[in-house]
């Protein structure tokens, strides 16, 4: 079983849904990272968590440490949201793990 | 403020070859990280150095090893390179504590 799993795996919307991509982790964390990387590979850090929710503009992310469990969420989604979107825990000192990626198509 | 340098961007070597991959942190980061991406495995974490001492190391065979110099700039090199090591090799920089900032990737190509 891997240590952080996510989910769904591959996520389709219309321009102006509601989205949750949710990540959820077997291990002991000191921080809970939210990746997005868009097709040529760059890797863009969007939220680090360690309680609570954190707001950046139309995305959202929130953490669970008692229920491991952490959720990004995009509002009013946009095609340019498009890309892989990563959730990655933070074991120690700056030693990531990362779960598989939720692969989202937003279309217009 | 400039990002996170990784060079070269691209690499094709020979199997049984050695590569060096290069990258430099945002200014003032201490901390950098290299992480390996493939198809198959995904994201893998390989080695974190901080003031020029490694202080983390993944699952990785010693072929793969890095070291920091005292302006925190990193390298990695890759010994006796094998098919399997064709990646898409990233570099990350932090302040302690704040979050990561990547570099755009080595893809390195074994043929």
């Amino acid at each position: 079983k891997n240590e952080v799993e996510q989910s769904p795996q591959n996520l389709t919307a219309q321009e102006g849904e509601f989205i949750t991509i949710n990540c959820s982790y077997s291990v002991g964390i000191s921080a809970l990272h939210w990746l997005q990387q868009h097709p040529g590979g760059g890797i863009v850090s969007l939220f680090m968590l360690s309680s609570g929710k954190k707001k950046h503009g139309r995305l959202i992310a929130t953490i669970n440490i008692q229920e491991k469990h952490s959720s990004l969420h995009i509002t009013a989604s946009h095609p340019r949201d498009s890309a892989v979107y990563i959730c990655a825990v933070e074991e120690g000192t700056d030693k990531l793990i990362f779960g598989t990626g939720t692969r989202l198509q937003v279309f217009p | 403020k400039a990002g996170v340098t990784q060079t070269p961007r691209y690499l094709i070597k020979t199997r049984g070859q050695q590569v060096t991959l290069s990258c430099s942190p945002i200014s003032g980061h201490r901390s950098v990280s290299w992480y390996q991406q493939t198809p198959g495995q995904g994201l893998q974490f390989l080695f974190e150095y901080f003031s020029e001492t490694q202080r983390n190391k993944g699952n990785f065979p010693g072929r793969f090893s890095g070291r920091q110099f005292s302006n925190s700039r990193s390298e990695m090199n890759v010994s006796t390179l094998e098919l399997g090591d064709s990646a898409l090799y990233l570099c990350a920089s932090r302040r302690t504590g704040e979050r990561a900032f990547f570099g755009q990737g080595t893809r390195l190509t074994v043929v």
